[in-house]
Formats: structure tokens, C-alpha cells, sequence
């Protein structure tokens, strides 16, 4: 199995500019989240979908950030427009939910930095 | 609410040594999960180790295991025989078993010397 890929893996962009993030869970798994990680904030859940419906936006900072999922091996978070204090690592996660076989893997990342 | 707590913030171990990461936990919920996740220099998030909180028996995973004191709400992380490469931040994490969602610890960084 390829794991869950995330692309790009940095991205440098200017204030004010639309940044799209995008994921590609595990073949069969029914579960996606997203995921902020900074020094100041440690790991912060973003939003997270389970077959492919949004169920908890909760931890979207603001209504910059979107999310979407338009099917099973595919989402994307956007930021638009983007601010320097989003300057972080966003990870995408999945899971077979509901399985028997829990526990979230997580994609390599993206850094991104909003100059 | 779920809460999950690490009350060390780093440690230090010899290579070849033992070292143990504390973790307590809070939940309202009946049928959950636990979880180890570790973060090398590299950033990549990667599942060390899970126990199933209707499980008794404590999860082993080669020189990885835990001690899960279900009363206590404690979860512990015993690494045996530490190596240079299991230098990492190490997150423990509640799991709901109906949504899959993953409540985290602060972390714990965990430095092994030569």
C-alpha cells in the first residue's frame, strides 16, 4: 500500500495568496482528517469526514480555511487568502472507522509558509 | 470530552537502556482506543503501538510495550533495549471507536545518547 500521500510537500507563498492542499487516503479507508501542527499549538484536528461527509469542522481556525472531499480518495483544505500566522505543517490523516482495526495514519506532511 | 495528558515534556535515555513515557487520559466513553504515535526529525507521524480498552492484556510490539491501567486511566510506553533511531517525540492518543477521531497528548521528546 503507498500510505497516504500529500502534495506538495512545502509550499512558500506571499500573504494574501491561495494556498490548496491536497490528500490521497489509503485505498479503503473510510475516514479523513486534517491536521495543523505548530511549535506554539502542538497537533490541532481541523476538520474530519467519514465517507466522504464532513462531521466535525469544529477546529477550522476561521472561514479562510475550507475543506472538501469530493470522493473516497481524494480531499483538498484551502486557504484563501492565506496569512503568515498559518505558517505550519498540515497533515492529512485516514482510518478504516468502524472496522475493527483502528488508529490513524497520517501522511508525510506539508510546510507551508506564508511569507 | 476526552482529555490526554504527558506530564514529562522530554527525557533522556542511554542507548541499550530502558525508558518509560507516562500518559494519563480522561473519557466519557465506554468502548475506546489507545495509541502511541511517534514523531522522528523527519516529522513523519508514525503508529508505534495500540491497545483496545476492553483488552486486559497489555500490547506488545517487539521492544515496544505498554502498560494500560484501565481504573487508573494510565497508559504507559516501555521502550526496551532503546536505539539511537527511536530518538523522536512520542504523542499518546485517545481513540473513539465510533468516529475514529484521535484526541493527543503534548508530547514527550525523547532523547537517546550514544
Amino acid at each position: 500500500d503507498a500510505g497516504v500521500i500529500q502534495s506538495p510537500r512545502h509550499e512558500v507563498t506571499e500573504m494574501g495568496q491561495e494556498v490548496t492542499l491536497r490528500c490521497k487516503p489509503i485505498s479503503g479507508h473510510n475516514s479523513l482528517f486534517w491536521y495543523r501542527q505548530t511549535m506554539m499549538r502542538g497537533l490541532e484536528l481541523l476538520i474530519y469526514f467519514n465517507n466522504n461527509v464532513p462531521i466535525d469542522d469544529s477546529g477550522m481556525p476561521e472561514d479562510r480555511f475550507s475543506a472538501k472531499m469530493p470522493n473516497a480518495s481524494f480531499s483538498t483544505l484551502k486557504i484563501q487568502p492565506s496569512e503568515p500566522r498559518d505558517s505550519a505543517v498540515y497533515f492529512c490523516a485516514s482510518s478504516a472507522t468502524g472496522t475493527g482495526s483502528p488508529g490513524q495514519y497520517f501522511g508525510p506532511g506539508t510546510r507551508l509558509t506564508v511569507t | 470530552a476526552q482529555t490526554v495528558t504527558q506530564s514529562q515534556p522530554e527525557m533522556s535515555v542511554q542507548e541499550a537502556e530502558t525508558v518509560t513515557l507516562s500518559c494519563t487520559y480522561d473519557t466519557s466513553e465506554n468502548n475506546y482506543y489507545l495509541f502511541w504515535y511517534k514523531q522522528p526529525p523527519s516529522r513523519q507521524m508514525i503508529l508505534v503501538i495500540r491497545q483496545e480498552a476492553y483488552k486486559q492484556q497489555n500490547a506488545t510490539e517487539n521492544r515496544f510495550s505498554v502498560n494500560f491501567q484501565k481504573a487508573a486511566k494510565s497508559f504507559s510506553l516501555k521502550i526496551s533495549d532503546s536505539q539511537l533511531g527511536d530518538t523522536a517525540m512520542y504523542f499518546c492518543a485517545h481513540g473513539s471507536s465510533n468516529t475514529g477521531k484521535l484526541i493527543f497528548g503534548q508530547g514527550t521528546t525523547l532523547q537517546v545518547k550514544p
